[in-house]
């Protein structure tokens, strides 16, 4: 596609509840990248894929927290049992591989956890 | 451990000022130290991107400087305009992919 989509823009789930957020990054990008952004706080790395793989993901806070990415394309987050605390927006980004600095991001899914 | 803070992290300037915007890192063996834009309830756009290597970029008004050495980095705005108001985040990468970011710095230009 023309940019980084991310779905859906606004999730409220309950306590306790599991959530799915996908990501689908530009066509040809390889390098693929999870971030969280807390109120108030900046941008925290959760994990990165190059291709299917993982090859970083000490970003995830909890064993709560996946990450998957298939046919070298769309990515899903998932979250296990979600807590208050998981409450924030959740950002994707795409990059042709992981030497280009430039990142494109999609517009986020924004958690709410009540 | 990188950390990256961004003063001040709020700013209301009256349009047409030319404001700084700063950014300060720990460490200073970084890849490279991008700005993004961010609007409310949208993802970040890239604004510019210095390489190590390099000690400025420009893009139109705005132009960002690198010092290394001292761990900073700012943001230069021109004849700022009420559409520039939005939150500007710094991030710098150690490496080839993963960026440390600021917390940002929240600009109101007003008319």
């Amino acid at each position: 596609g023309a940019g980084v989509s991310q779905s859906p823009s606004n999730k409220v789930t309950e306590k306790g509840k599991d959530v799915e957020l996908r990501c689908d990054p530009i066509s040809g990008h390889t390098a693929l990248y999870w971030y969280r952004q807390s109120l108030g706080q900046g941008l925290e790395f959760l994990i990165y894929f190059q291709g299917n793989s993982a090859p970083d993901k000490s970003g995830l806070p909890s064993d709560r927290f996946s990450a998957e990415r298939t046919g070298g394309s769309v990515s899903t987050l998932t979250i296990q049992r979600t807590q208050q605390e998981d409450s924030a927006v959740y950002l994707c980004a795409s990059s042709e591989d992981s030497y280009s600095p430039g990142y494109t991001f999609g517009s986020g899914t924004r958690l709410t956890v009540v | 451990k990188q950390e990256v803070t961004q003063i001040p992290a709020a700013l209301s300037v009256p349009e047409g000022e030319n404001l700084v915007l700063n950014c300060s890192f720990t460490d200073s063996a970084i890849y490279n130290l991008q700005w993004f834009r961010q609007d409310p309830g949208k993802g970040l756009t890239s604004l510019l991107l210095i390489q190590s290597s390099q000690r400025e970029q420009t893009s139109g008004r705005l132009n960002a400087s690198l010092d290394k050495s001292s761990g900073r980095s700012t943001l230069y705005i021109a004849a700022s305009q009420p559409g520039d108001s939005a939150t500007y985040l710094c991030a710098v990468s150690s490496g080839t992919y993963k960026y440390i970011f600021g917390t940002g710095t929240r600009l109101k230009v007003l008319a």
